[in-house]
């Protein structure tokens, strides 16, 4: 099963500002996910990214604002764009990998935590 | 688009008791997966159990089960013999096929109390 880290694991931001969220994979995998929890809520998918190829964005969230990339097979990275308090959430990297039983299953890093001043 | 309803925000259970968890889902899919995910204070999304829709047999991992009623799309979990290291938020969680996103449910906070 994959190891998911997330670098930083959480940062106290100003407004107007932009941070850049990475994601490191222990294996090669093509499916890698990133979702925003705002607090108290859900996970809500942001945008799926493939290696190679442009990210596909969820209704509600755009490449200007939430750009990403995704150089290789084990690493991805998330930007939040021009921030207001409004981004303060958690954002967590999701990848498909194999897990017990030889099961696909979607295996999270520890997530970021995001406070936006 | 699928859609996933936890009707109980919050949930408590005495140490060593059993508590089920609600979740039902929407779909116009028949073949799909469904998930429990575990997160305690720590933020780290646990996987808990999960079920194929063409499976009728209900999943087991320990002390975790699920009734899974694929008419009524109803997917509950519940814990048997509850321990003070269950306390967490439970989501429910709907995908397709590998390779898509996961739909959550909004969440169950669920304290066990000695």
């Amino acid at each position: 099963s994959a190891v998911i880290s997330q670098k930083p694991s959480r940062d106290i931001c100003q407004r107007g500002t932009s941070l850049t969220i990475q994601c490191q994979v222990d294996s090669q995998v093509t499916m890698m996910f990133w979702y925003r929890q705002q607090p108290g809520q859900s996970l809500t998918l942001i945008a799926t990214a493939n290696q190679g190829s442009e990210a596909t964005y969820e209704s509600g969230f755009v490449i200007d604002k939430f750009p990403i990339s995704r150089p290789n097979l084990t690493f991805s990275t998330l930007t939040v764009s021009n921030m207001s308090p409004e981004d303060s959430s958690i954002y967590l990297c999701s990848v498909e990998d194999w897990g017990a039983q030889d099961l696909n299953e979607q295996f999270f890093g520890p997530g970021t935590r995001l406070t936006v001043l | 688009a699928q859609t996933v309803t936890q009707s109980q925000p919050e949930m408590s259970v005495q140490e060593a008791e059993t508590v089920t968890l609600s979740c039902t889902y929407d779909t116009s899919e028949n073949n799909y997966y469904l998930f429990w995910y575990k997160q305690p204070p720590s933020r780290q999304m646990i996987l808990v159990i999960r079920q194929e829709a063409y499976k009728q047999q209900n999943a087991t991992e320990n002390r975790f089960s699920v009734n899974f009623q694929k008419a009524a799309k109803s997917f509950s979990l519940k814990i048997s013999d509850s321990q003070l290291g269950d306390t967490a938020m439970y989501f429910c969680a709907f995908r397709l096929n590998a390779g898509n996103m996961l739909t959550f449910g909004g969440g169950t906070r669920l304290m066990v109390k000695p």
